[in-house]
């Protein structure tokens, strides 16, 4: 079974300050995407990774991909109560297209 | 814009009782899935499908039952409900752009609990 280790599980922090959530594997991902889900709802897609060593800014998120493409990074700068959610990702692997995902990240923003 | 609809969005099973979880696209996606999502967790594939009356298993298939007879319909069979099976459970769709980097698309779930 092919893993996507999360961490932290469970993150609170105080608004405005900055965090990194981190998803990590021992396998090579052809890709890899970050999904934010709020409660009742689906997961909804934050953006796609493909390149090794590869970073995206979303806003105040920044989101990077590691050279080996084993491992993925979220980072939050000044975080807000909007960004509370369950942070998901999931990755790809060669020659197949199911997609597989994290364990997730519970993230809290406490006004 | 529909999207991916399921239903329902809410049921209760007892144990033993069986049921279909309806889903249906209206992108013309290829690809469709059926996530299950325990309590806090992230999501397990139960099933895939790649196509008109083609599915596949993925990692917790077993109690579940699929079809794909067309594009837009893939519903999901519960045939012997267990506790077990209590989960919201997601559908799914996507059209593959080279395998690299297709967007999923998410219904908005439903909640399934088996007393």
């Amino acid at each position: 079974t092919q893993l996507l280790e999360q961490s932290p599980q469970f993150l609170s922090i105080q608004e405005g300050e900055n965090l990194t959530v981190y998803c990590n594997s021992s396998s090579v991902f052809s890709s890899l995407q970050w999904y934010r889900q709020e409660p009742g709802e689906g997961p909804v897609l934050l953006v796609t990774v493909v390149t090794g060593g590869e970073v995206k800014k979303l806003k105040r998120l920044t989101f990077q991909f590691g050279d080996a493409r084993k491992d993925s990074s979220l980072h939050i700068t000044a975080a807000q109560p909007g960004d509370t959610g369950l942070y998901l990702c999931a990755g790809r692997y060669f020659g197949n297209e199911k997609l597989t995902f994290g364990t997730g990240t519970r993230l809290t923003i406490i006004p | 814009n529909a999207g991916v609809t399921q239903t329902p969005k809410f049921r209760i099973l007892k144990i033993g009782q069986s049921m279909t979880l309806q889903c249906t696209q209206d992108m013309n996606h290829n690809y469709m899935y059926w996530y299950r999502q325990d309590p806090g967790m992230g999501l397990k594939l139960i099933y895939y499908s790649v196509g008109a009356g083609i599915t596949d298993k993925g990692e917790v298939p077993n109690g579940y039952n699929v079809s794909r007879s067309t594009t837009e319909d893939f519903p999901l069979r519960l045939e012997l409900a267990a506790p077990s099976q209590t989960s919201v459970y997601f559908c799914a769709s996507s059209y593959p752009t080279g395998g690299t980097g297709n967007t999923i698309y998410f219904g908005e779930g439903s909640w399934l609990t088996v007393v």
